[in-house]
């Protein structure tokens, strides 16, 4: 079935480092996918998204790049702020379909040091 | 505009009674889902809606679990004769479906569900 890996966490940085989170996924087809992030005591809110190959999603300095040949869709930023810190959650909703469930990673919490 | 929106934002109960959870929709959105976020599973999908189409239920993990959507629009989510390990915090998404290949889905602050 179709799933999601990501890096495990916590991950913890210092302001103005620079960040990756990797995610690989499996899928059959095209899948779109999705960075989702948790900001501490809020709901979950959609990150960016990129819904075919080669496709990069962009939002608030967080760039994501869709590579079928790796089955990849790694979290990147250049320079991370103590804002930044929260919950993320790399995910995918499965292809050809017009309304699907989304399969979510495991997590990543981020944590920034001013 | 308004969001996703669900009640209680809390729920405390005990291991045996039954619960109800809510979800209201965005206005206009044909698309409803149930996900569950714990410790230990992460986060996962519970069921969806889509307009009149039979709701897909692959992810209800007993029978002590079920949704039901009245008029295409609010929710509700029932757990019966609770179990400590139902606690979690249960969120709900709403999504508008005009396109075959992608729809997004948004999210509601979820209700924090506690069994003792």
């Amino acid at each position: 079935g179709n799933s999601v890996t990501q890096m495990e966490g916590p991950v913890t940085l210092s302001e103005e480092a620079f960040l990756t989170i990797n995610c690989t996924y499996t899928a059959t087809g095209y899948p779109s996918l999705f960075w989702y992030v948790q900001y501490p005591g809020e709901g979950l809110q959609l990150l960016l998204k990129a819904t075919k190959a080669d496709d990069k999603g962009s939002n608030k300095g967080f760039e994501a790049t869709y590579r079928k040949e790796t089955t990849s869709f790694h979290l990147e930023k250049g320079s991370v702020q103590v804002s930044d810190s929260a919950v993320y959650f790399c995910a995918l909703t499965e292809p050809y379909s017009s309304a699907s469930k989304i399969i979510f990673g495991s997590g990543t919490r981020l944590s920034i040091r001013p | 505009g308004a969001g996703v929106s669900q009640s209680p934002s809390n729920k405390v109960t005990e291991k045996g009674k039954d619960v109800e959870l809510r979800c209201d929709p965005i206005s206009g959105h044909t698309a409803l889902y149930w996900y569950r976020q714990s410790l230990g599973q992460g986060l996962e999908f519970l069921i969806y809606f889509q307009g009149n189409s039979a709701p897909d239920k692959s992810g209800l993990p007993s029978d002590r679990f079920s949704a039901e959507r009245t008029g295409g629009s609010v929710s509700t989510l029932t757990i019966q004769r609770t179990q400590q390990e139902d606690s979690a915090v249960y969120l709900c998404a709403s999504s508008f479906v005009p396109s075959f290949l992608y729809n997004e889905q948004f999210f509601g602050p979820g209700t924090r569900l506690t069994v003792l």
